[in-house]
């Protein structure tokens, strides 16, 4: 089954304990992304990749680090969370361009990863 | 800046009703129009709109794009209690690099009441 997954889907921590949200797909995508979404103001995106190597800052990336070693592969990590990053994250990989029928801008959403920073 | 504003932000209409989202935007190098629908979890996909105009349906569903107004409707007639849920809108920016960005709108909140 062709899906984004996510791991842990809760979590709580304590300020200033690093941790790592893994985010995984098997759709051999090579755009990836992560958004934090927060009542009232929406999705935003955090960082995007598009392909192995190559990841770019989106519009609220401070805090935060990625990584993209392999394809299939996207952790976020918070080397030192803060309580304003305390939100709900959702890893997101795109179709390829090229594939038929397919738009390569929709996008395929993880489970989200509840998140809060005490 | 880019940016997208969907309004209402909230609507609660009764079974049957026929309901009208917007979504104005503006972004640069636009590529693309997106509309999720968002219930107590990941959004999924409803339609791509590229082209003014042009008519997206799926079943009770439609929506349409305006490029040189910079907006888009999301219409949903014969509203069922599982329509309720928060509809996002978000635009697609493309640079010439290839690389494409995603700006969010803060969504609307649609509850059908039975």
């Amino acid at each position: 089954e062709a899906q984004v997954t996510q791991n842990p889907r809760y979590l709580i921590t304590v300020t200033g304990k690093k941790l790592t949200v893994t985010c995984s797909q098997n759709m051999n995508h090579e755009y990836m992304s992560w958004y934090r979404q927060d009542p009232g103001l929406g999705l935003r995106q955090i960082y995007y990749s598009m392909n192995v190597e190559v990841t770019d800052k989106g519009d609220v990336p401070e805090g935060y680090k990625v990584s993209r070693k392999e394809k299939r592969n996207f952790p976020l990590i918070l080397e030192s969370p803060s309580p304003n990053q305390t939100s709900l994250y959702f890893c997101a990989s795109n179709p390829n361009p090229g594939l038929a029928g397919i738009y390569r801008e929709t996008q395929y959403f993880g489970p989200g990863t509840r998140l809060l920073v005490l | 800046e880019d940016k997208v504003v969907q309004s209402p932000l909230s609507l609660v209409v009764h079974e049957g009703d026929t309901v009208t989202l917007n979504c104005s935007y503006e972004v640069t190098n636009f590529r693309s129009l997106l509309w999720y629908k968002q219930e107590k979890k990941a959004p999924t996909f409803l339609f791509m709109l590229t082209s003014s105009g042009i008519e997206k349906k799926s079943g009770r569903l439609s929506s349409i794009l305006d490029k040189k107004e910079l907006f888009s409707i999301l219409n949903i007639t014969a509203t069922q209690t599982g329509d309720s849920a928060v509809y996002l809108c978000a635009v697609v920016g493309f640079d010439i690099a290839g690389t494409y960005k995603y700006i969010f709108g803060t969504g609307t909140r649609l509850k059908v009441l039975a």
